[in-house]
């Protein structure tokens, strides 16, 4: 069974730095490719950052770039999502989501709220 | 930028059929964008309805439909049930690894 679970959101002041973990279960991780998703209260999803296979190729929504990394650890089963100088506006349900070869996400973890407040 | 569109709410009678569509607010929505929906219900993750425009994820039952309708993509359920009662997301790929989503839309039941 795919299982995708993100770890490591909570409250952080702006300006401050968060790193998001995903651990994935069921499949063999180093294949696909992997994403963040995001969801602000009440809005809808918004795509944050896709990485590649094996971590050489990486995209960021346009207001995140600069400020967050993804990255990948294959032999760990990991997904991880540096955020740093965080806004307000960065607050949101983090879901780490799968990529499947059809260019749509089949696979999404629970979510990982973080909050952006003083 | 790419600004996808949807509608923000929609209603349906248990056991009726609703269209919802997903456009940009400029150009039309093609097979190429591989147009993707997304089921969520208050406080859970979304859960993939449709893939590719039209294609069902496994386990979804038959009355969930995806295609294109003019210049949107469409995603149509017949004999609503109660538990379709969720909110409705559209998702398109830009290529690249790059996708964007429309705001999502609230479906009553009632």
């Amino acid at each position: 069974e795919v299982q995708l679970v993100e770890s490591g959101g909570g409250l952080v002041q702006p300006g401050g730095s968060l790193r998001l973990s995903c651990a994935a279960s069921g499949f063999g991780f180093s294949g696909p490719w992997m994403s963040w998703v995001r969801q602000a209260p009440g809005k809808g999803l918004e795509w944050v950052a896709t990485i590649m296979s094996d971590g050489s190729g990486t995209q960021y929504v346009d207001s995140v770039k600069g400020r967050f990394t993804v990255s990948r650890d294959n032999p760990k089963n990991s997904l991880y999502l540096q955020m740093n100088s965080l806004r307000a506006e960065d607050t949101a349900m983090y879901y780490c989501a799968r990529v499947a070869t059809t260019s749509s996400f089949d696979y999404w973890g629970q979510g990982i709220l973080v909050t952006v407040s003083s | 930028q790419t600004v996808v569109t949807q509608e923000p709410s929609f209603s349906v009678s248990p056991g009726g059929t609703v269209t919802l569509t997903c456009g940009l607010t400029s150009g039309s929505v093609s097979t190429s964008y591989s147009p993707s929906w997304y089921q969520q219900t208050p406080g859970q993750a979304p859960r993939t309805l449709i893939y590719k425009t039209n294609t069902r994820s496994s386990g979804v039952p038959d009355r969930f439909s995806g295609s294109i309708l003019g210049n949107k993509a469409a995603l149509t359920i017949t004999g609503a049930q109660a538990d379709d009662e969720s909110d409705y997301h559209c998702g398109l790929y830009l290529g690249s690894g790059i996708w964007v989503f429309g705001g999502g839309t609230k479906l009553t039941v009632l």
